[in-house]
């Protein structure tokens, strides 16, 4: 069956460090792979996604994801975090069946010291 | 512009009432989805539809109902059959098919006392 694991429930990383959320999948052909972030009581932004091509992917707010096929991952990495990257992240996989329906992680609370 | 809205952000509820949670598309799009989401638990799939005047069950549909009559709108009733309702609820909306993003509302937190 499908299925998204992040390892991290929470990780906390000092303003101006650089950051890294693991995802890693479980998919039986070649997955469409997104990032989402959720700040606290709101719905979710998509970051970026993998649909194919070039495994690296760049997003929104300087966020960008490499897709490895080898070690199903589709981590997540910042060069510098800021203070208002402080939130919930969720990766996703599909499409799962018919449609576009996708498969969540348990999501990564993002913490950030100054 | 386009989007989706939920409506309200807030809901407040007494155990075995049924409740209705708006949902709301601009975005011409065919599919809609109704997730739950719990500390700790991601998005849980309840409802979702491919087109209108059609829909399927996801991982957890016990306890909520849907229609779909209009390609816009996407309405979840939280039943009193529902054991656990108090949750955050979202919807949202892709195209059918080909490459699609899901595309999300601001949510809805239902609390049943």
């Amino acid at each position: 069956a499908q299925s998204v694991t992040q390892p991290d429930i929470h990780i906390t990383v000092s303003e101006g460090a650089s950051l890294e959320l693991r995802c890693n999948y479980s998919y039986g052909a070649t997955p469409y792979l997104f990032w989402y972030v959720q700040s606290p009581g709101q719905g979710l932004q998509l970051l970026l996604k993998y649909f194919s091509g070039d495994t690296l992917v760049q997003g929104i707010k300087g966020f960008e994801a490499e897709f490895k096929r080898s070690q199903s991952s589709f981590n997540l990495r910042k060069p510098s975090v800021h203070w208002s990257d402080a939130a919930e992240y969720f990766c996703a996989v599909g499409p799962i069946q018919y449609g576009n329906k996708l498969v969540f992680g348990a999501g990564t609370i993002l913490r950030v010291k100054s | 512009d386009g989007g989706i809205t939920q409506s309200p952000k807030y809901l407040f509820r007494k155990e075995g009432q049924n409740v209705t949670l708006s949902c709301e598309q601009n975005l011409n799009h065919d599919a809609m989805y109704w997730y739950r989401q719990d500390p700790g638990q991601g998005l849980r799939l309840i409802y979702y539809s491919q087109i209108v005047n059609d829909f399927q069950k996801g991982d957890i549909a016990e306890g909520y109902s849907v229609s779909r009559e209009k390609k816009e709108s996407f309405p979840l009733t939280v039943t009193s059959a529902q054991k656990n309702p108090t949750a955050f609820y979202l919807c949202a909306s892709s195209q059918r098919t080909g490459a699609s993003e899901q595309y999300f509302g601001p949510g809805t937190r239902l609390t049943v006392t």
